[in-house]
């Protein structure tokens, strides 16, 4: 079966614009997660879902980020006014349920001008 | 807070070595660790996971070990070939079991 996928795989956008990032995850998964990778650096946690609801949204690092997943498969993660600060990969995991091993998606490079 | 460090930061080696990489968690509350492995501009390959009442996995040349009361873990790759040159990273569970909490990996070069 196919992994988890991410769109786009690179996205460039200029200070003050909206973007939303999809994931794909691996069918079946009920636990979907966000993570923020900067170079040099590991993978910070953003949003937790189990099913459609967003358990952990502690890593969220303000009201500029929101993500979704209304049907429990595909998410959305979307930052409103974008700063150049938030360039950064951005990583989508998605598990059996929480607790179980995480698989990663590609990522999606977000370049803010 | 849990917070993973990952010694060395980097190592190269050449090929044909056993090595090890080494993570330490300054929580042992964890309810499992998970090692990955992540080459140049790409996402994650989960290599091994450790539940938190295990002590260790193996898989083909790799082999983790995990203990939970000192917070260590260890990653023993044996026989280095140059395609594992890559950048290792070990992550543990927070408290609530969901979300990782990564160390910032090991890049291991293995040289022909």
């Amino acid at each position: 079966g196919a992994g988890v996928s991410q769109t786009p795989s690179n996205k460039v956008t200029e200070k003050g614009k909206y973007v939303e990032l999809r994931c794909d995850p691996i069918s079946g998964h009920t636990a979907l997660y966000w993570y923020r990778q900067s170079l040099g650096q590991g993978p910070e946690f953003l949003i937790y879902f189990q099913g459609t609801g967003a358990a952990d949204d502690s890593g969220l690092p303000n009201d500029r980020f929101f993500a979704v997943r209304p049907e429990g498969s595909v998410s959305t993660l979307k930052i409103q006014r974008t700063e150049r600060g938030d360039s950064a990969v951005y990583l989508c995991a998605s598990g059996r349920d929480a607790y179980n091993e995480q698989f990663f998606g590609p990522g999606t490079r977000l370049t803010v001008l | 807070k849990q917070e993973v460090t990952q010694i060395p930061a980097a190592l190269s080696v050449p090929e044909g070595e056993n090595l090890v990489l080494n993570c330490s968690f300054t929580d042992s509350a964890i309810y499992n660790l998970q090692w990955f492995r992540q080459d140049p501009g790409k996402g994650l390959t989960s290599l091994l996971l450790i539940q938190s009442s295990q002590r260790e996995q193996t898989s083909g040349r790799l082999n983790a070990s995990l203990d939970k009361s000192s917070g260590r873990s260890t990653l023993y790759i044996a026989a280095s070939q140059p395609g594992d040159s890559a950048t290792y990273l070990c992550a543990v569970t927070n408290q609530a079991g969901t979300a990782l909490i990564f160390g910032k990996g090991t890049t291991l070069s293995v040289s022909s």
